[in-house]
This record gives C-alpha cells, sequence and structure tokens, in this order.
C-alpha cells in the first residue's frame, strides 16, 4: 500500500468552480506539504503544515486554501479555480531527516 | 537569482555512458543535499542524500558535494534506459528545516 495517497488522480474542472484536492499519509509524519510543479518552474510551495494546528503558507498560496483534518489528512481547495491553476499538484510528507515522501500526484485542469 | 539553479535539458545519452547532473547554490548556509528521481506521471522519490562534502556511493550513483564551490552533482555509471527520469536537487539549511529548496529538474533519456 502506498504511504501518501492523492485523490482524485486526475480532474478537469471549470473556470471559477470550487476544488478539493486530499492527501492522505500511512507514515506517521507530522509534517505535511503540497506542491505544484509545472514545466520549466519545478516544484513551488504552495502551504504546508507541521501539525494540525499550524499551518503555514509556502512561495504560492494565492488563490489557494488548506485544511489539515488531523495528522494524517492534508486537503488542497482552489476556491475558484483559474486556467493557470492547472498543473500538476503533488502532497508530501517530511521525516525529521529531511527526507520527503510524495504522493502520486494529481493533474488538473482547469478550462 | 534563484537559490538553487539546474539546468532543465532535456539531456540525452546512449545506454553504457556515464551520466553528470548538477546544482548549483548561491547560500553558502545549505547543508544538506538530496536528489531525487521522478518517473513520468509519478511522485519523485528520494535517490541520494548526504551533508557534507565530498562523494557518496550507492550502487551505480554517486553524489558528489563541494561545499567550497557551492555545487553538486549526480554521477549515473553504466546508464540503463531504466534510469530515463526526471532528476531534482534539492537542499536544506539544517536537519528539520522547515522547506527544502529544489531545483528545476533535469531530464534524461537513456536511449537503448
Amino acid at each position: 500500500d502506498a504511504d501518501v495517497t492523492q485523490t482524485p488522480r486526475n480532474r478537469i474542472t471549470k473556470t471559477g468552480k470550487r476544488i478539493m484536492l486530499e492527501c492522505s499519509q500511512t507514515k506517521g509524519h507530522d509534517r505535511m506539504y503540497w506542491y505544484r510543479q509545472d514545466p520549466g518552474l519545478g516544484l513551488r510551495l504552495i502551504y504546508y503544515s507541521f501539525d494540525v494546528k499550524d499551518i503555514n503558507k509556502g512561495e504560492i498560496s494565492d488563490g489557494y486554501s488548506v485544511s489539515r483534518q488531523a495528522q494524517a489528512k492534508f486537503s488542497l481547495s482552489l476556491e475558484s479555480a483559474i486556467p493557470n491553476q492547472t498543473a500538476l499538484y503533488f502532497c508530501a510528507t517530511r521525516a525529521p531527516s529531511n527526507e520527503q515522501f510524495f504522493g502520486p500526484g494529481t493533474r488538473l485542469t482547469v478550462l | 537569482q534563484k537559490e538553487v539553479e539546474q539546468d532543465p535539458g532535456p539531456l540525452s545519452v546512449p545506454e553504457g555512458a556515464i551520466v553528470s547532473l548538477n546544482c548549483t547554490y548561491s547560500n553558502s548556509a545549505f547543508q544538506y543535499f538530496m536528489w531525487y528521481r521522478q518517473y513520468s506521471r509519478k511522485g519523485p522519490e528520494l535517490l541520494m542524500y548526504t551533508y557534507s562534502s565530498g562523494n557518496k556511493e550507492d550502487g551505480r550513483f554517486t553524489a558528489q558535494v563541494d561545499k567550497s564551490s557551492k555545487y553538486i552533482s549526480l554521477f549515473i555509471r553504466d546508464s540503463q534506459p531504466s534510469d530515463s527520469a526526471t532528476y531534482l536537487c534539492a537542499m536544506a539549511y539544517i536537519q528539520g528545516a522547515q522547506k527544502l529548496v529544489f531545483g528545476q529538474g533535469t531530464r534524461l533519456t537513456i536511449n537503448p
């Protein structure tokens, strides 16, 4: 079984719609992250969380929000999706040693 | 200037060649260095992790860190088609740092 799971794996939506991407982990890590990946831009950090009461903005948080429902669950929401939010989204956990474990990704297309 | 620079490629080499992938960084405070491998339509996975200058070997892979030049490299010996992937370097200031800083990734293709 995968340690970090993401749902959905693929999503096509329309401009203005609200979208939620979900992430669950069984690694027992406190730290969880949301990244987006775009060609030529690499991985960019959207939000990160150290526990259910600690949420932090990353470098590109505008247009996104997150919810840490439990240690194992971290959701990313796009309140009103726009086409330039079309990207590959990754959830990740972080071990105290700095090793980061990524989920399989969600491919989001906003029309 | 980005904190971490990585040539995005693409890089295409024949099977069996030695591959050299590189990243430079601007902040000498980085102490921990990682290489991730990402296959198409998959999440990145950790390949190598080092925190000291010098070389670290793991099978066909060697990670090299030169802190004086602020330069890290990943060497792949006897490259295989299965090594075709995007390789990302990542760095952290301290153990347990809040965030990793990633390079753009280099897309590598090994031709049979």
